[in-house]
């Protein structure tokens, strides 16, 4: 079946702009998270949404950023007032959501964003 | 504090050889384990988890992992590596209980020789 999605693969702003991120994933997932992973650096948690809620936001870098996830599928991570620090790579993940912390991540491709 | 360490950030093997690449970690208890491999383009791909149990565990594509709790260690192994291997490993822990976020080394790059 169908994995984990996002879109835009790449994206490409300029300092100060606003982006939106998509990310689709499987069917049925309750579990949705987003990971930032930089240059050099294994992914680093920023949100964890169950259902529509965010259940763990601990990780968001600053109010910058904000995650959503309307229906519980289709989530949106937003970065209001872009910084050269905030290019990375962006994934997103989803799970089961029915074992709790033994459910499996599945990761999609990711999002590389470039901020100039 | 959480961490992961992943003590080797580039490996260089031949095809056929054998392969470790280490991973130790800092957690208040024993935490889940994983592995996971990133090609160019792809998306993470899970190798393989531990819970509990058995302390070897087999993954896919040939893996398997050692869980040492006297050395907070989950050292990934594969007795004969294949050019195909060549990625990115990132080791990965989750805690047992509240929080399902994941706390990811910072990766070993491995180079295969034909």
């Amino acid at each position: 079946g169908a994995g984990v999605s996002q879109t835009p693969s790449n994206k490409v702003t300029e300092k100060g702009k606003y982006v939106e991120l998509r990310c689709d994933p499987i069917s049925g997932h309750t579990a949705l998270y987003w990971y930032r992973q930089s240059l050099g650096q294994g992914p680093e948690f920023l949100i964890y949404f169950q259902g529509t809620g965010a259940a763990d936001d601990s990780g968001l870098p600053n109010d910058r950023f904000f995650a959503v996830r309307p229906e519980g599928s289709v989530s949106t991570l937003k970065i209001q007032r872009t910084e050269r620090g905030d290019s990375a790579v962006y994934l997103c993940a989803s799970s089961p959501g029915t074992s709790g912390t033994t459910d499996t991540q599945y990761f999609g491709p990711g999002t590389r964003l470039t901020v100039l | 504090a959480q961490s992961v360490t992943q003590p080797d950030i580039h490996i260089t093997v031949s095809e056929g050889a054998s392969l470790e690449l280490r991973c130790n970690y800092s957690y208040g208890a024993t935490p889940y384990l994983f592995w996971y491999v990133q090609s160019p383009g792809q998306g993470l791909q899970l190798l393989l988890k531990y819970f509990s149990g058995d302390t070897l565990v087999q993954g896919i594509k040939g893996f398997e992992a050692e869980f040492k709790r006297s050395q907070s260690s989950f050292n990934l192994r594969k007795p004969s590596v294949h050019w195909s291997d060549a990625a990115e490993y990132f080791c990965a822990v989750g805690a047992p209980w509240g929080t399902y976020k994941y706390i990811f080394g910072t990766g070993t790059r491995l180079k295969v020789l034909a």
